[in-house]
């Protein structure tokens, strides 16, 4: 057990539904990461969070957005859900910027 | 795009052999991870090395970096039934505002 949660582990949904997915990171870890793993891109970074403040991002769509609420837990949007967004999504979180600690993920399926 | 480029994509050995998994990158780094991930599960921190190490143990692991090739391999000497699972390499940038950047991994399955 990483210490790090996610909810929910599976959801199912519709082309142009909108989805939240939610992240409690390791006691103390100030970092917060997303990851999108899908078959044909491996595992894509998303965005990451410090302490509230979006500190890096990366292959994020402009139909998602994240955000860090002050007790650190965060949430991932997706919006205008496509096919191709079926995935697993995985957040981690970390201490020092160098050991993340991933969750179990959500598998998100698409239909 | 990805950073690192796991080689094999897929290797089959029998329990008690040694797996040899190699990583090739792209761009100067500030230290280089391995993380293991059981099917659908979540990502499991192995081990760190930093880009002034050159070869870093722990347990059956063990990891060397060559940096003027921009590679490492990873070791697990000894396999069991249960090493069976994806093994990614992950570098940290030394420029840029990625904090990790993952190759594709390599599936191991270690045969009873």
């Amino acid at each position: 057990d990483s210490g790090v949660t996610q909810t929910p582990k599976h959801l199912i949904t519709a082309t142009g539904q909108r989805v939240t997915l939610r992240c409690s990171p390791r006691s103390g870890d100030l970092s917060v990461y997303w990851y999108q793993q899908s078959l044909d891109q491996g595992l894509q970074f998303l965005i990451q969070y410090y302490n509230g403040e979006e500190r890096a991002k990366g292959n994020i769509l402009e139909r998602f957005s994240a955000q860090q609420f002050p007790d650190l837990h965060s949430e991932l949007n997706l919006s205008s859900l496509e096919l191709g967004d079926s995935a697993l999504y995985f957040c981690a979180s970390s201490a020092d910027g160098n050991e993340q600690f991933f969750g179990p993920g959500t598998r998100l399926t698409v239909l | 795009s990805q950073q690192g480029e796991e080689d094999p994509q897929a290797l089959s050995i029998q329990e008690g052999e040694n797996a040899t998994m190699n990583c090739s990158y792209k761009t100067s780094i500030n230290n280089l991870q391995w993380y293991r991930q059981n099917s659908g599960r979540g990502l499991v921190h192995l081990i760190l090395i930093r880009s002034n190490e050159r070869e870093k143990h722990s347990g059956r692991l063990r990891v060397t970096l060559d940096t003027s090739k921009k590679s490492s391999s990873l070791l697990i000497t000894a396999s069991r039934a249960a090493d069976t699972a994806s093994y990614f390499c992950a570098t940290v940038p030394n420029s840029g505002n990625t904090p990790l950047v993952f190759g594709k991994g390599t599936r191991l399955s270690v045969i009873a």
